[in-house]
């Protein structure tokens, strides 16, 4: 059975702090993708990032970075010189490789980033 | 740019009446599409599966005949929650499935019975 474990559930930091929200996941698929989404007070979930499973390496995007690693199925997700607009929940999910992109969601981790 | 367009965002309802919430793909095809739905403070949990032209599947401990889906076209597909009560005010939200990229999420709809 596909899981994705978020054991963090709030973490605050303070402004230009940074923080990194931990991910694992569970999956007996060869093939799957991975990824991070943000969900802020408004309800969108906007995308931050997918990463398929034969895809290890790391990716940068601004103040956002993304390690994966398939030894320790984890997929962590850090957010360097945090700001205050940072302040969301953030989701980890996985989808199957099948490309219907059923997607199982992580419990969701609330970081509220104070000024 | 948004390639799934979720209506309504906001509705308020009395205990007891049907709200129908749909979600279309704007730029391709969706020959599946599922639904979400996240209690306050909780995860999005996967409710059903609707595939076009045929049955939708549910998760386990979703009533079928309370979350009606229906599929008709490869652009559209709908869920009303029939009869609804208090314990249904949720967040729900669409995604159309079949696609081999980011999976798309629709903007979510907030639904408050009273």
């Amino acid at each position: 059975a596909q899981k994705v474990t978020q054991a963090q559930t709030e973490i605050s930091v303070v402004e230009k702090e940074d923080v990194t929200l931990d991910c694992v996941y569970e999956t007996r698929d060869t093939t799957y993708y991975l990824f991070w989404y943000k969900q802020p007070p408004s309800g969108e979930l906007v995308f931050l990032i997918r990463r398929n499973s034969f895809d290890e390496q790391n990716e940068i995007s601004g103040r956002y970075s993304w390690n994966f690693q398939k030894s320790t199925s984890s997929f962590n997700f850090t957010i360097t010189a945090s700001q205050v607009v940072d302040s969301a929940v953030y989701f980890c999910a996985l989808s199957d490789g099948g490309g219907g992109f059923k997607t199982i969601f992580g419990a969701g981790t609330r970081l509220f980033v104070k000024a | 740019g948004a390639v799934v367009s979720q209506h309504p965002s906001r509705v308020i309802c009395k205990s007891g009446t049907s709200v129908k919430i749909e979600c279309r793909s704007l730029d391709f095809q969706a020959t599946t599409m599922f639904w979400y739905r996240q209690f306050p403070k909780q995860s999005l949990m996967l409710m059903a599966t609707s595939n076009e032209g045929s049955k939708a599947t549910y998760e386990q401990g979703v009533e079928k005949d309370k979350f009606l889906i229906n599929h008709a076209s490869l652009t559209l597909s709908t869920l009303t929650v029939t009869s609804a009560h208090p314990e249904d005010s949720s967040f729900y939200i669409c995604s159309p499935g079949g696609r081999n990229t980011e999976a798309f999420f629709g903007q979510g709809t907030r639904l408050t019975v009273v």
